[in-house]
């Protein structure tokens, strides 16, 4: 069955860049129609998208991140990536990748089980 | 945008029926029939259960139902079971491409 994996460091210094990966297995990527998400949970708080990377190269993100963010994907590994750039304590979380397909439109039907990433010196 | 507003918690008998609602405004919820539901029990992968309003993927109980009426989803679950202790969010696609997640309901069964 279709699985995602997240990995990336779990402690990250102020200002400094969070990256983390999601590798798919059982799917492919590239398959087209294929929509790579990244949601994010802080502590005690609400989940919140972050935005997601489809179409080969297309990408949407949420406004509140825009300007410190970028979701890329390696098609030939089957993953794809998170950057953000800048980071501050707000940006500790439960980071989550998710797919969307077609097949559910406008939601996300398979998660990863998510990593954990602190934001400290 | 402003994360859509659910209670915070909500409970029930076993075998009784409970709904959660989810109120957006009318650039979310109210504008789009893209409402999605979330059953996330802590440490584990967070999991759909509704769609498009009202529509079960492959795997979520029938027992689960979603609706729409204006700028409020709602998620009912009828004949509620222990394992359907859990938190529940909603989400909803708020135009320009991007996405609001509800603030998260705690669901307990008595």
């Amino acid at each position: 069955q279709v699985q995602l994996q997240e990995s990336g460091p779990g402690l990250v210094k102020p200002s400094q860049t969070l990256s983390l990966t999601c590798t798919v297995s059982g799917d492919s990527i590239s398959s087209g129609n294929y929509y790579c998400n990244w949601i994010r949970q802080p502590a005690g708080m609400g989940l919140e998208w972050i935005g997601r990377f489809y179409g080969g190269g297309s990408t949407n993100y949420n406004p509140s991140l825009k300007s410190r963010v970028t979701i890329s994907a390696d098609m030939s590994k089957n993953q794809f990536s998170l950057k953000l750039y800048s980071v501050t304590a707000a940006d500790t979380a439960l980071y989550y990748c998710a797919r969307g397909t077609p097949s559910v439109t406008g939601a996300f039907d398979i998660w990863g089980q998510g990593t954990m990433v602190t934001v400290s010196s | 945008q402003s994360a859509l507003t659910q209670p915070a918690s909500v409970s029930g008998s076993p075998g009784q029926s409970i709904t959660i609602s989810c109120t957006g405004t009318s650039s979310d919820v109210g504008s789009y029939s893209l409402v999605s539901w979330y059953q996330h029990h802590p440490g584990k992968a967070p999991k759909l259960m509704i769609y498009e309003v009202n529509k079960r993927p492959s795997g979520a109980s029938n027992r689960f139902s979603g609706s729409k009426s204006g700028n409020t989803a709602s998620l009912t679950i009828s004949g509620l079971q222990p394992e359907d202790e859990s938190d529940y969010y909603c989400c909803s696609y708020a135009g320009v491409t991007t996405f609001v997640f509800g603030t998260g309901t705690k669901v307990t069964v008595l």
